[in-house]
């Protein structure tokens, strides 16, 4: 099955800094890789995600980039705010959407 | 739109006993899943429902059993608990299979003692 790896665990960067978080997976056969944004006490919400056509997304300040040869993928907040504060996800999917084991991402006034 | 709704919020059992989870979604969709999040461990896939009247194993199926109900409601049961279960349980629901977005309820968090 499709395995997930995500980097850092933790991430702290001060306000207005970038922030970036990194995801490789192993299943060649995945192509879709969402971002899910967890914030404390709450369920997991989509933020951005990618199909395996596609190199690049952007949303206003976060994007996500896609090397399908390396089977890696990453996540690009600019600009960060304290309420981009949260744990952040990853995930690859081949039909069974497999997630890595998140980021606690601190924004410091 | 309440979205995805799980009962209870929070819950203790003694180990041995039994629960069950319950989950409803109004956004009409066909795909319904149960994750548990435990620290250092993200989301793991317990169960999940392609469709009304289809249920597959997921990651981590041992010691669970589910129900889908009908298209809105998918539940969970625990038939005799283990400490090795505290967790917190994420229903969730999408428009069909995976290749979509997820709508997560706000958790159940259950400890066992």
């Amino acid at each position: 099955g499709e395995n997930v790896e995500q980097h850092p665990s933790t991430l702290s960067v001060q306000e207005g800094d970038s922030a970036v978080i990194k995801c490789t997976y192993s299943d060649s056969a995945s192509n879709y890789f969402p971002w899910y944004k967890q914030e404390l006490g709450k369920g997991p919400q989509l933020i951005i995600d990618i199909r395996s056509n596609v190199g690049e997304k952007k949303d206003q300040r976060i994007a996500v980039t896609l090397n399908k040869t390396a089977k890696h993928f990453s996540l690009h907040i600019t600009e960060t705010q304290p309420e981009d504060s949260a744990v952040y996800f990853c995930g690859g999917s081949n039909y069974k959407l497999t997630f890595g084991k998140g980021t606690l991402l601190t924004v410091n006034p | 739109n309440a979205g995805v709704t799980q009962t209870p919020k929070f819950q203790v059992l003694k180990t041995g006993q039994s629960m069950t989870l319950q989950c409803a979604q109004d956004m009409n969709h066909n795909s319904m899943y149960w994750y548990r999040q435990d620290p250092g461990m993200g989301l793991r896939l317990i169960y999940y429902s392609a469709s009304e009247g289809t249920t597959d194993k997921g990651e981590v199926p041992n010691g669970y059993n589910v129900s889908r109900l009908n298209k809105r409601e998918f539940s969970l049961r625990l038939e005799s608990a283990a400490p090795s279960q505290t967790s917190v349980y994420f229903c969730a629901s999408s428009l069909d299979s995976y290749t979509g977005e997820l709508f997560f309820g706000e958790g159940s968090r259950l400890t066992v003692l």
